[in-house]
Order: structure tokens, then C-alpha cells, then sequence
């Protein structure tokens, strides 16, 4: 079966623009997070959701990063007027559930570059 | 809270040598442990995961890693290093918070160069 998408694969702003990063979790899947990676580092949390429910948003930088899951299937992280330290991969993953047994599968990430 | 610990940002090994990557942890609670890899311009592919069943994990492509909680350590190993096997690999804690999901913590990496 299809994997965890994500769209664009790469994406470059000019500072002070908005955008929109969109992920595809595989289907059925109810957990879904959102990760920064930075160059160099591992990837940091951002924020998870169960269905369309957003129960944890601590890790979102600032109130410039929005994050949605209307129908519990497709999401969509938000930077609104990107800044140079946005640069960064941002990766999505989906889980059968949010329970530490399942896995968690990893789309292939959308690059950022902020100019 | 809980964190990783990964010793050596880059490791280089012959092909055909052990790979040996280090992690260690930090967890109030037992944790779940995993190893991932990821190739460049890739998302992170899971290795092998520790969920309390066995102390030795054994994972793909001949990886595994041995849980030891006198150590706290969840290290890496596989005996005999492949060109494929080059790529970056991450440690990663997870354990169940108030929300009743698992939230993960990913170590820095460990980049592992393969000399042929």
C-alpha cells in the first residue's frame, strides 16, 4: 500500500511569505505528528494529532505555526510570515494508533528554505 | 523527561567491519526504544524497536541492539558493515504522557560512513 506523502518536496519563501506543507498519512492510520528537523539534528516534535483532534501542540516554535487535521486523514502545517530560522525539513508520520507499540511511518519530508 | 544520548555525530567503519553506533537513554518510566535510518532525501525508516519483550532486539538488513537498564544504553550493532549501510541513523525514546500517546524524542544522529 501507498506510503506517507508529503507536499512539495521542497519549498522556498522569501521572508515574510506564508505556506502551506501538506501530508498524506496512510489510510486508517489514527495518530498523526508533525516534526522539525534542522540541519544536523534529529527531528523535534511539533504537534500530534488523534483523528482530527489536535491534543498536543507543545512543541509548535511560535504562534506563526499552525497546524490542522480537519477530516482526520489529510494535514496541513501553516507558517505564517516565514523566518530564516523556519529553515528546516519538516516530516510528517502516521501510527495506527498513539500507543507506543505501533510504529511510526515517516513520509519523505518537505524541504524549506527560507531566503 | 526523557532524552537520547548519541556518542559520535560520524563513525567510519570498513566494509566488513562491526558497526557499532551508541545510545543511551533517560526515562522515568521504562520506555520503548527504536532506531531509525534515514538516506538522503528520505524520510526515517524504522530498524528495530524495544517494547519490553525481549532485551535483544534484532531488526533489518541485520541490525540489532541490546537493551541493558543497568546502562541505559540501547546500542547499535551489526557484524559486518555493508556500502548499503551508509546513511544516518537516529535513537529514539518514546513513553506514554498524560494524553495516553507516546511522544518520541530522537537523539542528534550518527552519521555512518562505510570505506570500502
Amino acid at each position: 500500500g501507498a506510503g506517507v506523502s508529503q507536499s512539495p518536496r521542497y519549498k522556498v519563501a522569501k521572508r515574510g511569505q506564508d505556506v502551506a506543507l501538506r501530508c498524506d498519512p496512510i489510510s486508517g492510520h489514527v495518530s498523526l505528528f508533525w516534526y522539525q528537523q534542522a540541519l544536523g539534528q534529529g527531528p523535534e516534535f511539533l504537534t500530534y494529532f488523534q483523528n482530527e483532534a489536535q491534543l498536543d501542540k507543545s512543541g509548535l516554535p511560535s504562534d506563526r505555526f499552525f497546524a490542522e487535521r480537519p477530516e482526520g486523514s489529510v494535514s496541513t502545517l501553516k507558517i505564517q510570515r516565514t523566518q530564516q530560522e523556519d529553515s528546516a525539513v519538516y516530516l510528517c508520520a502516521s501510527s495506527l494508533t498513539g500507543q507506543g507499540r505501533y510504529e511510526q511511518y515517516f513520509g519523505p519530508g518537505t524541504r524549506l528554505t527560507v531566503t | 523527561a526523557q532524552s537520547v544520548t548519541q556518542l559520535g555525530s560520524h563513525v567510519s567503519v570498513s566494509e566488513g567491519a562491526l558497526v557499532l553506533l551508541r545510545c543511551n537513554y533517560s526515562s522515568s518510566v521504562p520506555p520503548y526504544l527504536f532506531w531509525y535510518v534515514q538516506y538522503p532525501n528520505q524520510g526515517l525508516q524504522l530498524l528495530l524497536k524495544y517494547t519490553s519483550a525481549a532485551t535483544l532486539v534484532k531488526g533489518i538488513n541485520g541490525f540489532e541492539a541490546e537493551f541493558k537498564k543497568s546502562e541505559t544504553s540501547f546500542h547499535l550493532t551489526k557484524p559486518s558493515a555493508h556500502m548499503s549501510d551508509a546513511a544516518e541513523y537516529f535513537c529514539a525514546v518514546s513513553e506514554s504522557n498524560s494524553g495516553g500517546y507516546q511522544k518520541v524524542t530522537f537523539g542528534i544522529g550518527t552519521k555512518l560512513q562505510v570505506i570500502p
